[in-house]
């Protein structure tokens, strides 16, 4: 039981360049979430997903997209990256309460993109 | 949209102290409320969640964290910290939106404890 892993853990990119980061989580849980997390600015909600095929916006969505075919996977896209994108990124995720939101969530380890 | 609110952005203390972090959220719905940590290097990590029922909810390492509605207040609290609470401490708060719910965090509260 891996809980949920990122892939990569560290990426350098040039402007204008695109990469695709992905969650995993092997715990079949229905939420998943993309925060990004920058010094002072604690943890901002990009995008998140409340089932397979779902995803919706969350608070800084500008800029990246988001895939989940698969219950299992949550992917991150940067289709042309900014150096307001260096971050640190972390992907979580969450089983389904009884009242339909989400319990506590568990989160990867992190990816740390830097954007030049 | 509802924020959520954590008052001291660092916090330095010595062992032993008493600690109170305070956290304050707008949304005025049924709320799930969390505290997370997250230490030095590593990923955020539950430190305990208030759902319903008693409103003083202990949590792991010795946390507790008293829910009151009616400040919409989620303080965390610990009688005595240790040198190994160093960490960064993170409130949230469930939302329920047209997207379904989703979490929104404060901006964290960085404390040092000094040995």
């Amino acid at each position: 039981n891996a809980g949920v892993t990122q892939t990569p853990k560290f990426r350098v990119l040039k402007t204008g360049q695109s990469m695709t980061l992905l969650c995993a989580q092997d715990m079949n849980h229905e939420y998943m979430y993309w925060y990004r997390q920058d010094p002072g600015m604690g943890l901002r909600l990009i995008h998140y997903s409340v089932g397979e095929g779902t995803t919706a916006k969350g608070e800084v969505p500008d800029g990246y997209n988001v895939s989940r075919l698969k219950k299992q996977n949550f992917l991150l896209g940067l289709e042309s990256a900014a150096p307001s994108q260096t971050s640190v990124y972390f992907c979580a995720s969450a089983t389904q309460g009884a009242s339909g939101g989400p319990y506590e969530q568990y989160f990867g380890p992190g990816t740390r993109l830097t954007v030049t | 949209a509802q924020s959520v609110s954590q008052h001291n952005h660092h916090v330095i203390l010595s062992e032993a102290a008493s600690l109170e972090l305070g956290c304050n959220y707008s949304y005025g719905g049924t709320v799930n409320l969390f505290w997370y940590v997250q230490y030095p290097g590593q990923h955020l990590q539950l430190l305990l969640k208030y759902f319903s029922g008693d409103p003083l909810v202990k949590g792991i390492k010795g946390f507790e964290a008293e829910f009151i509605k009616s400040k919409f207040s989620f303080n965390l609290r610990k009688p005595s910290v240790q040198w190994s609470d160093t960490a960064e401490y993170f409130c949230a708060v469930n939302e329920l939106n047209t997207g379904g719910f989703k979490t929104i965090f404060g901006a964290g509260t960085r404390l040092f404890v000094k040995a």
